[in-house]
């Protein structure tokens, strides 16, 4: 009964580059939330998905970040042309049903932009 | 106004004392509160949730909740080296599906 599931769990990029990191949420869980941490900082929420929805994107960047949790497949976390500012832990959260009180977070992507 | 405050330094404590930390909130509106322990490098682990006022014990964690004054608290008793961590309050957002995190109290227990 594997967790939450994220790969990779280390990433180095180049500043411009594209980042894409995966979550496999928990088997049967079908509601996602991404979440990144800054250094010395708590999590900041970035988004909620469901399967083929985008339900709360309210603490994503208007430029650069997207999000999206496909009918098959892992949801993906894109950024676009990183900067230096990107470089944070990145943790996913899934859930089985609408109710973030029992998300399982998963082990984190930590992308370092150099 | 941040949504979740953690207002104090890194805690230490010696072994088999209580650690003591406390949280404040913004969202009046807010029914669930928890607590994460986050060890370096690792992800956030869920130790405690609390909904309603008053204390909730779990083995050597009690969490209080006081809603009128907007604060969380988590006492961790018979502190042991393993529960150094950095411990992060976190609190559901009225009408949303999301987490708001304290930036976290670091915890050293010193043996």
């Amino acid at each position: 009964n594997a967790g939450v599931m994220q790969n990779p769990r280390h990433l180095v990029r180049r500043r411009g580059q594209e980042a894409r990191l995966r979550c496999s949420p928990m088997k049967g869980h079908s509601h996602v939330y991404w979440y990144r941490q800054l250094p010395e900082e708590g999590l900041k929420f970035m988004v909620y998905l469901q399967k083929e929805n985008i339900i709360d994107e309210s603490g994503m960047p208007k430029e650069r970040f997207s999000a999206e949790f496909p009918k098959e497949g892992p949801s993906i976390l894109r950024i676009q042309q990183v900067v230096r500012g990107d470089s944070a832990a990145y943790f996913c959260a899934s859930s089985l049903s609408a109710g973030v009180d029992e998300a399982f977070f998963g082990q984190g992507t930590r992308l370092t932009v150099v | 106004q941040k949504e979740v405050e953690q207002n104090s330094g890194p805690l230490s404590v010696p072994e088999g004392a209580i650690a003591s930390l406390n949280c404040t909130y913004s969202d009046r509106g807010s029914q669930s509160f928890f607590w994460y322990r986050q060890y370096s490098g690792k992800s956030p682990e869920l130790i405690m949730f609390i909904y309603s006022n008053g204390d909730k014990e779990d083995g050597r964690f009690t969490a209080q909740l006081n809603k009128a004054s907007q604060y969380v608290s988590l006492l961790i008793r018979d502190s042991q080296p393993s529960d150094s961590a950095t411990y992060l309050c976190a609190v559901r957002v009225s009408g949303n599906n999301r987490l708001a995190f304290g930036k976290g109290n670091q915890v050293v227990v010193i043996p």
